[in-house]
């Protein structure tokens, strides 16, 4: 059964610091994997989409890494501010043809900024 | 947000009554899909569309059926709702390298 982890289920901290997220995935086949992020009472919203051939990208503040090998991501945010504080969801695609498309969803880390 | 609306936005009803939950792209994509998200658990696909009239079944798919009579609309609807689907739903649309897009939710709450 394809599943993505994530950890930590929740996480403090003050404006300014740095933090990173994880998550671990079993799907297979591969095809991409997202991160998002959802502020309370709204939709998620992508952030980075990586393939297997990408193993960082960056929106912002916001770097992903991916490395394959390992199954692993992570969502690194750096100089975090108020306006950080959301749930990060990891999310991995799976593609195997025949129209078939396949989306897993983590159940998401909370972050909470505080001054 | 890729000219996702949602509506309602919020629901109350009744266990036993039917209920119908509206998405509306303006973007004219192909791919259109109905995820649930509760607590404890990731984001959970119920129904999708690959086309007018052409749907297909998810992982929580029991007491949900859609329809698709044109490419901006997808409904959702409860035939006989129960305080198991008290959640809040989202539809979400497939874009240009298999971004997905969500719409704004709608938080329904079965009695």
């Amino acid at each position: 059964k394809n599943q993505v982890e994530q950890s930590p289920q929740s996480l403090i901290i003050l404006e300014g610091k740095n933090c990173t997220l994880q998550c671990n995935y079993t799907v297979s086949p591969f095809s991409n994997l997202r991160w998002y992020k959802q502020d309370t009472g709204r939709g998620p919203v992508s952030l980075t989409i990586m393939t297997f051939s990408e193993n960082t990208k960056s929106n912002g503040r916001y770097t992903a890494t991916l490395d394959a090998d390992t199954k692993q991501s992570s969502l690194h945010i750096t100089a975090s501010q108020l306006s950080d504080s959301a749930s990060y969801i990891c999310v991995v695609g799976s593609n195997s043809g025949a129209g078939s498309y396949q989306l897993t969803f983590g159940k998401g880390t909370k972050l909470s900024v505080i001054p | 947000d890729a000219g996702i609306t949602q509506s309602p936005r919020h629901k109350v009803t009744e266990t036993g009554t039917p209920v119908t939950l509206r998405c509306h792209q303006t973007e004219n994509h192909r791919y259109m899909y109905w995820y649930r998200q509760d607590p404890g658990h990731g984001l959970r696909l119920i129904h999708y569309s690959y086309g007018v009239k052409d749907t297909d079944k998810g992982e929580v798919s029991d007491g949900y059926s859609v329809s698709r009579s044109k490419t901006e609309d997808f409904l959702l609807t409860l035939e006989s709702a129960t305080s198991s689907q008290t959640s809040v739903y989202f539809c979400a649309i497939r874009a240009s390298g298999d971004e997905q897009f969500f719409g704004p939710g709608t938080r329904l709450t079965v009695l």
